[in-house]
């Protein structure tokens, strides 16, 4: 059973910086890209951030590039978002998701993680 | 950045009807690169559809997807009560953003 499990979501300041982790199961994580998407509370979905499947390449919404960093570990088949200058409209539930074979659809969602950016 | 626009808004429909949702792209986003999602109270989302009109596994084929270039349709035909959440659809066309239209919420009564 594939499992995507997120942690790291805390209350921060304005400014601050904050590390999500994902840890996957189920799955040859090593096969997959992997992606970060966003919801604010009662809102929409907003794709964050994506990376392959080796690491070696890596996208951003034009709404965190410069602020945010993805990155993984496949020894602990992990993925990471790395939050710095963190603004109050960064609030929202982060989900890790696993893309499909082909093509950046979701096919795994973990639970998310809270991160509320607040003074 | 492709845009998407979903109507209705929200959707009223009794058991057993069909559900027609929309979701039309700002640019041409070719006639697969288009996923649906839903999304109940509490919980993630769930992949649907993906390639425009493929079902994921496991789901029913009361769900159906068609569309292309840049009108997209999810239809759901003989609704249940748990048919009722959050419709999403999302374009993965070229390079990022993979944007998503802002939501069909569906009820069922």
């Amino acid at each position: 059973e594939v499992q995507l499990v997120e942690s790291g979501g805390v209350v921060v300041q304005p400014g601050g910086s904050l590390r999500l982790s994902c840890a996957a199961s189920g799955f040859t994580f090593d096969d997959y890209n992997m992606h970060w998407v966003r919801q604010a509370p009662g809102q929409g979905l907003e794709w964050v951030s994506g990376i392959t499947w080796d690491g070696s390449s890596a996208d951003y919404a034009d709404s965190v590039k410069g602020r945010f960093t993805i990155s993984r570990d496949n020894s602990e088949d992990s993925v990471y978002l790395q939050m710095s200058s963190l603004r109050t409209e960064d609030t929202a539930f982060y989900y890790c998701a696993k893309a499909r074979r082909v093509g950046a659809t979701f096919d795994y969602w973990g639970q998310g993680t809270l991160v509320t950016v607040s003074s | 950045e492709i845009v998407l626009t979903q109507s209705p808004g929200t959707l009223s429909l009794s058991p057993g009807e069909r559900a027609t949702l929309s979701c039309k792209a700002s640019q041409s986003i070719g006639s697969r690169y288009l996923a649906w999602y839903q999304q109940k109270r509490g919980q993630p989302p769930r992949l649907l559809i993906y390639g425009a009109s493929s079902r994921a596994t496991g789901i029913p084929d009361r769900f159906s997807g068609s569309g292309s270039v840049t009108e997209f349709t999810l239809s759901i035909s003989r609704l249940e009560p748990e048919d009722s959440a959050v419709y999403y659809c999302q374009h993965y066309y070229g390079s990022p953003p993979y944007t998503f239209g802002q939501g069909t919420k569906l009820e069922i009564k």
